[in-house]
């Protein structure tokens, strides 16, 4: 079965630092990958996705992913991490065949000024 | 553009209390709906999805229903609510046959 991985439950991090949300998927073929954001009381913003093609993505607010097929990996980055970039981060992949998306259980991001 | 609207924003009702929340998109036809409920501190937890009017698939047993009377309406119902309901509840659309999920600003339900 196809499951999604984020072994980091809360990171911090002072602003203007770089940042990596690292996600981890099971998964038989070539998945469909996404990062998402949440901030407090909102609904979840997708931030990027990937589906084939370069493995390098990127998203809004200045974030990228790089999906490595050898490490099961669908890491999240931003070079220079801002106040407002605070929130909850989800990693998702498609359930096989289905239309529905597997989401792990989330990162809580922390900026510090 | 497609947007997604649910309501109310914020519920607070009693436990054995009845529970509507509505879901609407716009802008778009034949979307795959889908419910969330988001418990404190813990991740999203599918409760039904729909990919047409009438057809509804429930992933977890519970005191909750869902419905979807016309083609970009999605609710989310209870006859007597528990305690244990208590939550953020949120709505997403996706594209028929497409991946991504677009998620509306959601509902927080305090069961007291």
């Amino acid at each position: 079965a196809q499951s999604v991985t984020q072994p980091d439950i809360h990171i911090t991090v002072s602003e203007g630092a770089s940042l990596e949300l690292r996600c981890n998927y099971s998964y038989g073929a070539t998945p469909y990958l996404f990062w998402y954001v949440q901030s407090p009381g909102q609904g979840l913003q997708l931030l990027l996705k990937y589906f084939s093609g370069d493995t390098l993505v990127q998203g809004i607010k200045g974030f990228e992913a790089e999906f490595k097929r050898s490490q099961s990996s669908f890491n999240l980055r931003k070079p220079s991490v801002h106040w407002s970039d605070a929130a909850e981060y989800f990693c998702a992949v498609e359930s096989y065949n289905t239309d529905k998306l597997i989401f792990g259980t989330g990162t809580r991001l922390q900026v510090f000024p | 553009s497609q947007t997604i609207h649910q309501w109310p924003a914020t519920l607070v009702q009693p436990v054995g209390s009845p529970l509507s929340l509505e879901c609407t998109v716009e802008g778009t036809s034949n979307p795959n709906l889908y419910w969330y409920r988001q418990a404190a501190g813990r991740g999203l937890q599918l409760l039904f999805y729909s990919v047409g009017i009438g057809q509804i698939s429930s992933e977890v047993p519970q005191n909750l229903s869902a419905s979807r009377p016309q083609d970009r309406q999605f609710i989310l119902s209870s006859k007597k609510l528990l305690l244990s309901d208590s939550g953020f509840y949120l709505c997403a659309w996706s594209v028929v046959r497409g991946k991504e999920q677009y998620f509306g600003p959601g509902t927080r339900l305090t069961v007291t």
